[in-house]
């Protein structure tokens, strides 16, 4: 069975930009959770999705938002890039029922220039 | 805040056994504990998890308190590829809608 596939794994943009990350998740998975890794912040939640309803959200400005179609394949975006978004952001799909366990995928390095 | 308290680093002997704890003091009855791993620039793998009982799988064994304020993580023989960070985490249940909510963690050197 294939793995939490996320694109592109690397991206390079520059301030004020706005950008997109896909994220494939686990086949029969439902719940798709996004995450941002920052050296200085570490691991921190910015929202989940199940069945394209957002169920979750973390604390992080509206310039980032999500979706989640209905193959359960899940999309973030970010608007108007600061320099401080640059970090790896990983996607985690999950069945979101029973044994929530979360997979993850490898992360989109973004680099904000 | 994370619901747990980890030491930052630790260090073990190649083949040795690692024992990682975790501290959840004020976790509730239904949360489950979770253990992830990060090995560098890599997504956090899953370990293990459990509620109440001690658990074992392939990869390692879950050592739950009897009051549940605090568990520890052990892998059995470590190996250079057990060098990682590792995460407890603490969830309302199985079928969690709540953020998760992930630590600093401990960072597991395994020595030669």
């Amino acid at each position: 069975k294939a793995g939490v596939t996320q694109t592109p794994r690397y991206l390079i943009k520059t301030r004020g930009q706005q950008v997109t990350l896909s994220c494939s998740p686990i086949s029969g998975h439902r719940s798709v959770s996004w995450y941002q890794q920052t050296p200085g912040q570490g691991l921190q939640f910015l929202f989940e999705y199940f069945s394209e309803t957002q169920r979750n959200k973390g604390n992080f400005p509206g310039r980032f938002s999500g979706r989640q179609f209905s193959n359960s394949r899940s999309e973030m975006n970010v608007s108007t890039l600061e320099l401080g978004d640059s970090a790896l952001y990983l996607c985690a799909s999950s069945l979101g029922i029973a044994k929530n366990i979360q997979y993850f995928g490898a992360g989109t390095r973004l680099s904000v220039l | 805040d994370a619901k747990t308290t980890q030491p930052p680093s630790m260090d073990c002997a190649e083949g040795r056994a690692a024992n990682l704890p975790c501290n959840h003091s004020t976790i509730s009855g239904n949360e489950y504990v979770y253990w992830y791993r990060q090995i560098h620039s890599q997504g956090p793998q899953y370990i293990i998890h459990g509620l109440k009982n001690n658990e074992t799988n392939e990869m390692a064994s879950l050592i739950i308190t009897e009051d549940r304020k605090s568990s520890t993580l052990i892998l059995p023989h470590a190996t250079l590829r057990d060098t990682a960070v590792y995460y407890c985490i603490v969830r309302v249940a199985e079928t969690s809608y709540d953020k998760v909510i992930f630590g600093p963690g401990t960072s597991l050197s395994v020595i030669p």
